[in-house]
């Protein structure tokens, strides 16, 4: 299986704070890779598709980067809208795997 | 606008089968361009990948489930469905329903694009 590990598990920012989220994998995965944000008691909402690729109704401050085994997520300027946990998913073998999370608080 | 739906027991027994039904709504879950599948995220834990079905019954399934795990599709209700059996504390859990895109065309991502609200699913006696 393709192990995804993120960093950190959790932090805390300023609203307005550039807030960035890396994810590794385990083995070259190219740009096969997903972002999600999870809010409690909600399903978790696709944030980017194919490493860099904003989905559908997400506000641009998000973006992501990244190939082959390292990967980015990035908010330009932090929101309270935006505390949530996410997770970044690799489609590149079976089984699917997700990272571990990470948990964005406000400061 | 597609709209999942699971349906199922919030509480099950240990050794008991869990089924959950997953109902599409918005769309048709026969599209060639879709897979459907069921992911689940334990208290305090993050998420996994159960499995996912096509529209023709082609089923991919986690093989650290495999052996416990059945989906199933009933394109005549626009629905899937979720077994697992010989249940255990382990298996509590949200248990999400969401659509996969297959890659081919340029709309259909290959992300989960369309999710469930989830149901919780407690295993206790």
């Amino acid at each position: 299986d393709i192990q995804m590990t993120q960093s950190p598990s959790s932090l805390s920012a300023s609203v307005g704070d550039r807030v960035t989220i890396t994810c590794q994998a385990s083995q070259d995965i190219s740009n096969y890779l997903n972002w999600y944000q999870h809010k409690p008691g909600k399903a978790p909402k696709l944030l980017i598709y194919d490493a860099s690729n904003l989905g559908a109704g997400v506000p641009s401050r998000f973006s992501g980067s990244g190939s082959g085994t390292d990967f980015t997520l990035t908010i330009s300027s932090l929101q309270p809208e935006d505390i949530a946990t996410y997770y970044c998913q690799q489609y590149d073998n079976l089984p699917l795997t997700f990272g571990g999370g990470t948990k964005v608080e406000i400061k | 606008q597609l709209q999942l739906q699971e349906s199922g027991p919030g509480l099950v027994k240990p050794s008991e089968t869990l089924s959950l039904t997953c109902s599409v709504s918005g769309g048709s879950i026969s599209s060639r361009n879709y897979y459907w599948g069921w992911i689940r995220q334990p208290p305090g834990k993050g998420l996994e990948w159960i499995g996912t079905i096509f529209y023709s019954g082609s089923t991919y399934y986690n093989p650290s489930l495999k052996s416990r795990v059945t989906i199933s599709v009933d394109t005549s209700k626009n629905q899937f469905s979720l077994k697992l059996n010989s249940m255990t504390a382990a298996d509590t859990a949200v248990y999400y329903c969401a659509r996969l895109g297959d890659g081919v065309v340029v709309a259909a991502t290959q992300a989960f694009d369309y999710w469930g609200q989830g149901t919780l699913v407690t295993v206790s006696s």
